[in-house]
Formats: structure tokens, sequence, C-alpha cells
């Protein structure tokens, strides 16, 4: 199995500043005959199922608002949201489908407000 | 609209079988696979497995293989996931989701809760 890593497993940060979760995965998700990080992000609001935020690394899902951004290539890989909002309090997990053997999670990373 | 309506909270005793369901509308449910994933009380999210409702080939994570299986019947657009022999470490909430193009999970089912108490 890939192994993904985030981290923090928990992040505080006040209203309006910029909040940033890191994902890491124990081998490469660029598949290279399409140059394409298979690597989705999530968001899970308690009591709710998980919500696509992200996929191919950095392509916003339709909806999501544009202070959420995905960045990274190869193994490294990150969630940056720009101006952090009252709602955006949540779990976020990282996801990846490379192998379509088993589509791993991170452990999740849990932002609050400071 | 694509929905995916699961089955309802389900209270079974340890050595119990289980069946729960997610139906999937508003899209051609062949042309897309269904994964199902865990999340125990108070933790992350862990895929289990996932099936091609086209022809019913399943594929599972190594962590349960053997524990539970994972069907469909197309004919009514439902998949299923079952347990033979329930045991408590089995309480969890289950989701169900659709995989687009066998990459990007893209919609969820509002989840089961499982409850396995004696």
């Amino acid at each position: 199995d890939i192994v993904m890593t985030q981290s923090p497993d928990s992040l505080a940060v006040s209203l309006g500043e910029r909040a940033t979760i890191n994902c890491k995965s124990s081998q490469s998700v660029l598949y290279s005959s399409n140059n394409k990080n298979y690597l989705a992000w999530y968001q899970q609001k308690p009591g709710q199922p998980p919500k696509l935020l992200i996929y191919w690394a950095s392509t916003r899902e339709s909806g999501v608002p544009d202070r959420f951004s995905g960045s990274g290539s190869g193994t490294d890989f990150t969630l940056t949201i720009s101006s952090l909002q009252a709602e955006d309090v949540a779990v976020y997990y990282c996801q990846q489908y490379y192998s379509t053997l088993s589509y791993t999670f991170g452990q999740g990373t849990k932002l609050e407000i400071k | 609209e694509v929905q995916l309506v699961q089955s309802g909270a389900e209270v079974k005793k340890p050595g119990e079988s289980l069946r729960i369901s997610c139906k999937g509308s508003g899209y051609s449910f062949t042309s897309y696979w269904i994964s199902w994933v865990r999340q125990m009380p108070g933790k992350g999210l862990e895929w289990m497995g996932r099936i091609d409702p086209s022809d019913s080939y399943t594929n599972y994570s190594p962590s349960f293989q053997g524990h539970v299986t994972i069907s469909a019947d197309k004919s009514i657009s439902t998949a299923y996931l079952q347990w033979s022999s329930l045991k408590a470490s089995d309480t969890a909430m289950y989701y169900c989701a659709r995989l687009e193009m066998a990459t990007i999970t893209d919609y969820w089912g509002q989840g089961t809760l499982v409850t396995v108490s004696s």
C-alpha cells in the first residue's frame, strides 16, 4: 500500500489567516504518461460525509471557494486555505488514487479557529 | 442529480451477519466504480475496497480482505457491503462513494452507522 502521512495532526489558525496542511506519500503518485498527480483533498465536517475539494493535486472541484488551493508533485503536497473562514473548521484528508488496488487516505488534519 | 442513498443504521450482536446497501441514482450506475470507506468513532477514513458494477469485479484493501464482501446488483443500481460474523470492532460509520474513471471519489453516500454490541 501507498502510505499517506499528513502534517500537522491538528492546526489552529486565526480567522482571515492562512492555513497550510501537508501530505506526503510513501511513493510518487505522479503518473508519467499523463504528467498528473493522483492526489485528492477532502473536507469533512462533523456529522457529514467527506466532500471533494481538490483533485489531480491542484484542480478545484466545482463550487469550492477559490480560497482553497492545492499544490505539489510526486510525493509532497499541500492544501492551502488563503483566508480562513469560520465555516472551514473541519477535518481535512488527502487521498491517493495512483494505486487502484488501494486508494489510501492520510490520517486527517483537524483545523480549528485560534 | 447524482445521489448515493445508503440504508439505515443497524444495531447487531457479535456473531450476527449484516448487509448494508447503497443505491445510486442520477447517473449510469455501471459506468462508475463504487468504493466503501470505514470511519470508526472519532477516527479517520479507511478505504475498504471497491466494485465495478458492470462486471462485479472487486478488490479489497489488505486490511479488509476476507472480513467483508462487496457486491452489486446492477439491475437495481445498488451496491452492498456485508459481513458474515460481526465483531464489536466493526462498530463504525460506513460510507459508499462513487469513483469517477477509477480515480476521483466525487460523490458520497450519507453513511450507515453500524453498532455491534452484546
